[in-house]
């Protein structure tokens, strides 16, 4: 089993939808957890970061982090092309000094 | 610039060769990470750099690949020997004292091996 999970995609959405990307870990003891954007051809941009179980919301992106479960999502609101990119999930595990990377979930958003 | 810098944004080289990336990470992060990224996967760490001291390495980091943070600054990735499954994006991050604080990513260096 990876360390972190994605369904790669890709997943296509209408303007103006809610773009729904989704994430597995595998380490119970992982405390810190974010989300990435990457544009194709770019390095990856920090979005989101959460760290308590429930949702965190910021501007039209929100985060949820189920720990029970081990899942973290991410929803973007109002879809627009713009976010057309590849979404990374990335995890701090227990006694990790590193963020281990899912393979990413490319997103298309059609007008 | 406050953001993290690399350096070249793209290297072509022969088989056998050696190269060596530079990084500059924001100034008063401490620590300083490089990955490696192929196309269709997530960056996979390569090593970290906690001020001027290498802390841990990946499996993934041969004996061909060395790093260095010699004064607790800029940073520098060598392969030596280059191979053509080298070819890949190197990554640059850097964070203000721990991973959980979350990565600033530079812009990356794009490998291609002929």
């Amino acid at each position: 089993q990876k360390e972190v999970e994605q369904n790669s995609g890709p997943l296509s959405v209408p303007e103006g939808a809610i773009a729904s990307l989704n994430c597995t870990y595998s380490d119970r003891g992982s405390q810190s957890f974010f989300w990435y954007r990457q544009y194709s051809g770019k390095s990856p941009e920090l979005i989101m970061s959460i760290y308590s179980n429930g949702d965190k919301e910021d501007g039209r992106f929100t985060a949820q982090l189920n720990k029970a479960s081990q899942y973290v999502s991410l929803l973007i609101r109002d879809s627009q092309p713009s976010d057309s990119a590849t979404y990374l999930c990335a995890v701090v595990m227990a006694g990790a000094n590193n963020l281990f990377f899912g393979t990413g979930t490319r997103l298309t958003v059609i007008p | 610039d406050t953001g993290v810098s690399q350096d070249p944004r793209h290297k072509i080289t022969k088989r056998g060769q050696n190269v060596t990336f530079r990084c500059d990470p924001i100034s008063e992060h401490n620590r300083l990470y490089w990955y490696r990224q192929t196309l269709g996967q997530g960056p996979e760490f390569l090593t970290y750099f906690q001020n001027e001291a290498q802390l841990e390495k990946s499996r993934l980091l041969s004996d061909r690949f060395s790093a260095e943070r010699p004064k607790g600054s800029f940073s520098t990735l060598e392969i030596q020997r280059t191979e053509q499954g080298d070819s890949a994006m190197y990554l640059c991050a850097s964070s203000l004292a721990r991973a959980a604080d979350g990565y600033t990513f530079g812009s990356g260096t794009r490998l291609t091996v002929v």
